[in-house]
Parts: C-alpha cells; structure tokens; sequence
C-alpha cells in the first residue's frame, strides 16, 4: 500500500516570502504521479502542480515549483513570491497507474499581510 | 472548464436516516470518486467508478454505497447515517484518455451533519 506524509500540518510565512512545504511517499512502484493539491478556504480543490516519476526534471507552474527526488522519495512543493490568494489547505498526493489518489493528511498555510 | 457539482453544500441529517449525496459532472469523464475529508486525517477514498454500473471500494467503504447509472451521475448512500458519518464529503472525477487520466477534479463538497 501507497503512504503519503506531510510533516507540517501547519505554516505560516509574509507575503512575497518563499515558503516550502514537505512531502514524503512511501511505495514499491517504480511508475507514479505526484501531485499538489490547494483548497482555498470554503472553495473547491483545485490541482497546483503534478509531477511524472519517470520526468527527471522538476515541474514548475509560474511561482510553484516542485523538488521531487525520486531515491529519497521526497515531493515538497516551493511557493514564490507568496500572495494573500495562497492561504489554503495543501495536500500531497500519489497515484500509481490505477488511477486512485492517496493524499497525505494536508498542510494548513497562511500568508500574513 | 470542467465542471463537477454536488447536490448540496450543507446537510444536517438524523441518526439512522438514508441520506443520498448526488454528485454530477459535465465533461463525459469515466471515472469518478468520492472521498470523505476529516482534519487531521486528509481525504480517503470512500468508493469509486470507472464506468457506468460500476463501482469498486475505496480504503473506507464500510456505511457506504453508490450507485452510477448514467455516466454523468454518481451518486453515495448512506444507509442508516450514524454520528460518525459526520463529515465534508467530496466527488471528483477524470478521465481515462492517454495523457490526461491522472488528474482529478473536485467537486465543492458537501458537509454532512448527522445528528
């Protein structure tokens, strides 16, 4: 079974900070997807970044970019020049070619004025 | 834009009442899914579909059915809500086409209240 950490069930950084959150995986597969999920307070989930297992380079999508290092199986997420529309709950998730999400258990971060 | 919708936003429910949490999707996508969100504990997937009539337990089925008769449509029943059943509850869906089957897209959520 597929296992996903998040460390950091909460953080808080000032806009325009650089802030980074943690994620580690666990599984015997060596074919898999990453993901980052946001949900804004009181809105919908929506997808922030994805990764490919197999893709040696790390994604990036305009200020959010991923450190993904496969051997350590680490996917933590950097968020630049945070804004005030980052506060949100940040999920980590993992799929395999089932197409099921395991999620990690969130990271609750808040950007101070 | 991919649209998922969800029959209710709120919902306050009595012990051992069925409830029926509708979840709709509007971009002909096979799969869908519900989880149920806890603080703390992250999403879990509670039961999901690849097509049409089908349907395949999740991590936490236990309490739970669905039902999809339209691909459209897919539905999660709680037969006798219990206490416990308190909860956000979300449905997403994705496709199975190459190259775009690995992402989801989520629905608002519907809160449940069992009392």
């Amino acid at each position: 079974a597929q296992t996903v950490t998040q460390s950091q069930p909460e953080m808080s950084v000032q806009e325009a900070e650089t802030v980074t959150l943690s994620c580690t995986y666990d599984t015997s597969e060596n074919n898999y997807y990453l993901f980052w999920y946001k949900q804004p307070p009181s809105r919908q989930m929506i997808l922030v970044i994805r990764q490919e297992a197999y893709k040696q380079q790390n994604a990036t999508e305009n200020r959010f970019s991923v450190n993904f290092q496969k051997a350590a199986k680490s996917f933590s997420l950097k968020i630049s020049d945070s804004q005030l529309g980052d506060t949100a709950m940040y999920f980590c998730a993992f799929m395999i070619s089932n197409e099921k999400l395991t999620f990690g258990t969130g990271t609750r971060l808040t950007i101070i004025p | 834009d991919v649209k998922v919708t969800q029959s209710s936003r709120y919902l306050v429910k009595r012990t051992g009442e069925k409830v029926f949490l509708e979840c709709v999707q509007d971009m002909d996508h096979e799969n869908m899914f519900w989880y149920r969100q806890d603080p703390g504990l992250g999403l879990r997937l509670i039961y999901f579909s690849y097509d049409v009539k089908m349907k395949e337990k999740g991590d936490i089925p236990e309490g739970y059915s669905v039902s999809r008769e339209k691909k459209e449509r897919f539905s999660l029943i709680l037969e006798s809500a219990s206490t416990n059943q308190t909860s956000m509850y979300l449905c997403a869906s994705s496709s199975r086409l190459a190259g775009t089957r690995d992402t989801q897209y989520f629905g608002p959520g519907t809160r449940l209240t069992v009392l």
